[in-house]
Parts: C-alpha cells; sequence; structure tokens
C-alpha cells in the first residue's frame, strides 16, 4: 500500500505560469482534502473532494484556484497565475469515509519566484 | 468558523521528562478529536481519534484523554526521547466537516 502520493515534491513557478499539483489517495479512499500550510501557520483547509464532486469549496479562494478529482487518476490542485503569495506547502489527505481519520502525503512545495 | 487553539506554542523538555500539552475546541457540536504527529520533513501522522467524553488512548508512552463538557484533551508523553521531537496537532470537525486544525505544539526532545 504505497499510501497517499503527492507529485511534484518540489515545484518552482515564475509569477503568472500556472501550477499543478497531483495527489493519489489512498488504495480505497475516495475522499480526498488539501490542505495550505503558509510560514509560520498550522494547516489551513482548502477543498474537500469526493470522486467527481466538490463537496466543501470553502477555503479555496475563489479566483485562480480549482480541484478536481476524476474519475480515473489522480485530484488536481490547480493555481493559475501563481503570485508570491500562493508559495506555500500543500498537502493532500484521503479518508475511506467523511468520518475517518485522515492519511497524509508528502506534501508539495510550490515556490513562486 | 470552529476554532481549535493548541498550548504551549513550543516546548523543551529534557531526555526522560514526562510532559503534556493541551488541545481546546468547542464543546458544543463536538463530534470528534483527532491527534496528529508531525515530524520535520514528514508528513502528520495519525495518534489518536476521540469520540466519547472521558475517552482515554494510549500508543506506548503517548497517551490522551478527552473532556468534551469542557472542551479540552491532554496529549501525554511518559520518559520524553529525541525521538519525540515534532510538532503535535490537534484537529477536530464540526460535524461532518473537514478537518480544522490547531497551530501545533512544537516539542524539542534535549538529550
Amino acid at each position: 500500500n504505497a499510501g497517499v502520493m503527492q507529485n511534484p515534491r518540489h515545484l518552482v513557478r515564475r509569477r503568472g505560469q500556472e501550477a499543478r499539483l497531483r495527489c493519489s489517495p489512498m488504495k480505497g479512499h475516495s475522499h480526498v482534502y488539501w490542505y495550505r500550510q503558509l510560514p509560520e501557520e498550522g494547516l489551513k483547509f482548502m477543498v474537500y473532494l469526493q470522486k467527481e464532486n466538490i463537496i466543501d469549496e470553502s477555503g479555496m479562494p475563489k479566483e485562480r484556484f480549482s480541484a478536481e478529482f476524476p474519475k480515473e487518476g489522480p485530484s488536481i490542485l490547480r493555481i493559475q497565475q501563481v503570485v508570491r503569495g500562493d508559495s506555500a506547502a500543500y498537502f493532500c489527505a484521503s479518508s475511506p469515509s467523511g468520518t475517518s481519520g485522515y492519511t497524509f502525503g508528502s506534501g508539495t512545495r510550490l515556490t513562486v519566484v | 468558523i470552529l476554532n481549535v487553539e493548541q498550548s504551549p506554542q513550543s516546548l523543551h523538555v529534557q531526555e526522560g521528562d514526562s510532559t503534556n500539552f493541551t488541545c481546546s475546541f468547542p464543546s458544543s457540536n463536538f463530534y470528534a478529536l483527532h491527534w496528529y504527529r508531525w515530524e520535520t520533513a514528514k508528513s502528520p501522522e495519525a495518534l489518536f481519534v476521540m469520540t466519547l467524553n472521558g475517552d482515554e488512548k494510549k500508543k506506548g508512552r503517548i497517551s490522551a484523554t478527552l473532556n468534551t463538557k469542557e472542551g479540552y484533551s491532554y496529549l501525554y508523553i511518559k520518559g520524553s526521547q529525541p525521538e519525540d521531537s515534532a510538532t503535535y496537532l490537534c484537529a477536530s470537525p464540526s460535524g461532518n466537516t473537514p478537518l480544522v486544525f490547531g497551530k501545533g505544539t512544537r516539542l524539542s526532545v534535549i538529550a
């Protein structure tokens, strides 16, 4: 069981480019959560998805950010026209149900230059 | 918005000392309380999920208690070792919503 796989581990983008972060949940987990960790801050919830559906996106900025979890393939967090303030560590977690504990991936560290 | 608070923010203890820290959460509409251990450069690792008032869970030298009526949980580490150095996070959902995390307690165990 490979656990939650996130890639890439590190991503450098210039201002204005697009960033795509991928997350493959644990086998058997259909619930995916994205969190962002800013420097000196804790984990902040962004979006919660269940296969092909966005359940809760209350923590995700309305502009430039989008997320999907297609029927086949990994969940994708997409950030368009990145700005320096988007630099952070982005963590994905998965669970088998909406009430279970989470298993986290190792995160993607995005740096915008 | 659910607010989860942890204290202290950081803690330094000598090897062999026992220590504890606190997680506070709203007692109304309580659903569950999760504890995670997060080592530097790794991903958060689940320790405990607690749901019932008075719950007490243990894993090796680490244990946790839960008081849902007054809205707090304690995490205890007995005989701290350098490998216990990590950030300890607690989190709670509001009903069926995703987990809201506290900022964590950063523990450093000095050999």
